[in-house]
């Protein structure tokens, strides 16, 4: 069956710090990958997602994701964390079968002052 | 602006009754979708929509019920069959088929108390 797994449930770092979430996927085939963002009590706004060409995407925020074939691997980074990038980031996957994503559980980012 | 809207932002209900949720997008979207999330959890799918007057069941459908009697409408009701119902339920849309890409309301809290 097709996962997403988010290994870490927090991550802290400090402001100014470089960033990297992690995201791994268990499907057959390429499929979509999607970046969500979500801050408390709010609902998700896309970040980036990767369909297919370049596997190093961009997307809003300063952010950035590396789609690695070989490691079934979508991770999420970022050079220098403001504390506005307190939030929680989902991960998820998506097949051109149906319409249907899946999602990992998240990482909840912390920012030190 | 174009988006989604769900209301109420927050809802009580006591045990035993019915509650209906709306959603409704501006964004001529044909799919729309109903996820729960609870803390420390991804998304769960509990019901989509592709196209009018025609819905599918997600993943966690039992003790909920939908209707798709309009594009831009697609309203959640919370039955009593639902064992536990306490939680954050996100509306989100899409453009259709081949287009993953949801777009996300700012979510409904529901408690039961």
């Amino acid at each position: 069956a097709q996962s997403v797994t988010q290994p870490d449930i927090h991550i802290t770092v400090s402001e100014g710090a470089s960033l990297e979430l992690r995201c791994n996927y268990s499907y057959g085939a390429t499929p979509y990958l999607f970046w969500y963002v979500q801050s408390p009590g709010q609902g998700l706004q896309l970040l980036l997602k990767y369909f297919s060409g370049d596997t190093l995407v961009q997307g809003i925020k300063g952010f950035e994701a590396e789609f690695k074939r070989s490691q079934s691997s979508f991770n999420l980074r970022k050079p220098s964390v403001h504390w506005s990038d307190a939030a929680e980031y989902f991960c998820a996957v998506g097949m051109d079968s149906n319409y249907q994503l899946i999602w990992g559980a998240g990482t909840k980012l912390i920012i030190k002052p | 602006d174009g988006g989604i809207t769900q209301s109420p932002k927050y809802l009580f209900r006591k045990e035993g009754q019915n509650v209906t949720l709306s959603c409704e997008q501006n964004l001529n979207h044909d799919a729309m979708y109903w996820y729960r999330q609870d803390p420390g959890q991804g998304l769960r799918l509990i019901y989509y929509s592709q196209i009018v007057n025609d819905f599918q069941k997600g993943d966690i459908a039992e003790g909920y019920s939908v209707s798709r009697e309009k594009k831009e409408s697609f309203p959640l009701t919370v039955t009593s069959a639902q064992k536990n119902p306490t939680a954050f339920y996100l509306c989100a849309s899409s453009r259709g088929q081949g287009a993953l890409v949801a777009f996300f309301g700012q979510g409904t809290r529901l408690t039961v108390v």
